[in-house]
């Protein structure tokens, strides 16, 4: 199974834009790229998909790169309920999990 | 999104019994549910994937017959945890795949957690 590579955590500012970066060089071209978030306790929340262009979504904005070795999930404006582990996760059947992102955010 | 829940939310047992918990996809028909094992501070770990009307698939390393799955219907899939020991404490949750935009999402469930004594 390809594998992602996340940086353990990071912080941001209230009401500030937030990329958090996920390189996955060994994807195959039929893996999807999802992100789920979790919060401490309970279940992962799904946040958004894509396989090869950007995406939108009411939570946020999913940017890949033009050879999908790399994406970053956008938060366009961090609020406190954001602070989460947020976890890049290559789809082709099965999913599994790396380490994740833990976000911060700051009042 | 859609949902799924899980019952219980929390369970207390002494060792060497069994605790079943159950995972439900409750506004769609999931012919494919998932389930993991969290420990503290630590990523999610896939354990099996349970298909409706066949046989779970274990990951490796996983002990099938201390983790009896049983996807009885489209909506429903239970983990049993037979002879319990208190390594077996974990967080256990399950998802539910949906299929969409070309892909399957998967949807979790709040979580269940196990302590035993």
């Amino acid at each position: 199974d390809a594998k992602t590579t996340q940086p353990n955590s990071m912080e941001s500012n209230e009401e500030e834009p937030v990329h958090l970066p996920c390189n996955h060089s060994t994807i195959s071209g039929t893996d999807y790229i999802h992100w789920y978030r979790q919060l401490p306790s309970q279940g992962p929340e799904y946040v958004i998909h894509g396989l090869t262009s950007n995406v939108n979504n009411r939570m946020a904005s999913l940017a890949i790169a033009e050879d999908r070795k790399s994406s970053t999930l956008i938060l366009h404006r961090a609020t406190l309920r954001d602070a989460a582990v947020y976890y890049c996760i290559l789809r082709d059947n099965k999913f599994y999990f790396g380490s994740g992102t833990k976000l911060n955010v700051k009042p | 999104g859609a949902v799924v829940s899980q019952h219980p939310s929390r369970v207390i047992c002494k060792s060497g019994t069994s605790v079943k918990i159950e995972c439900r996809s409750l506004d769609f028909q999931a012919t494919t549910m998932f389930w993991y094992r969290q420990f503290p501070k630590q990523s999610l770990m896939l354990m099996a994937t349970s298909n409706e009307g066949s046989k779970a698939t274990y990951e490796q390393g996983v002990e099938k017959d201390k983790f009896l799955i049983n996807h009885a219907s489209l909506t429903l899939s239970t983990l049993t945890v037979t002879s319990a020991h208190p390594e077996d404490s974990s967080f256990y949750i399950c998802s539910a795949s949906r299929r969409g935009g070309g892909t399957d999402t998967q949807y979790f469930g709040p979580g269940t957690r196990l302590t035993v004594l």
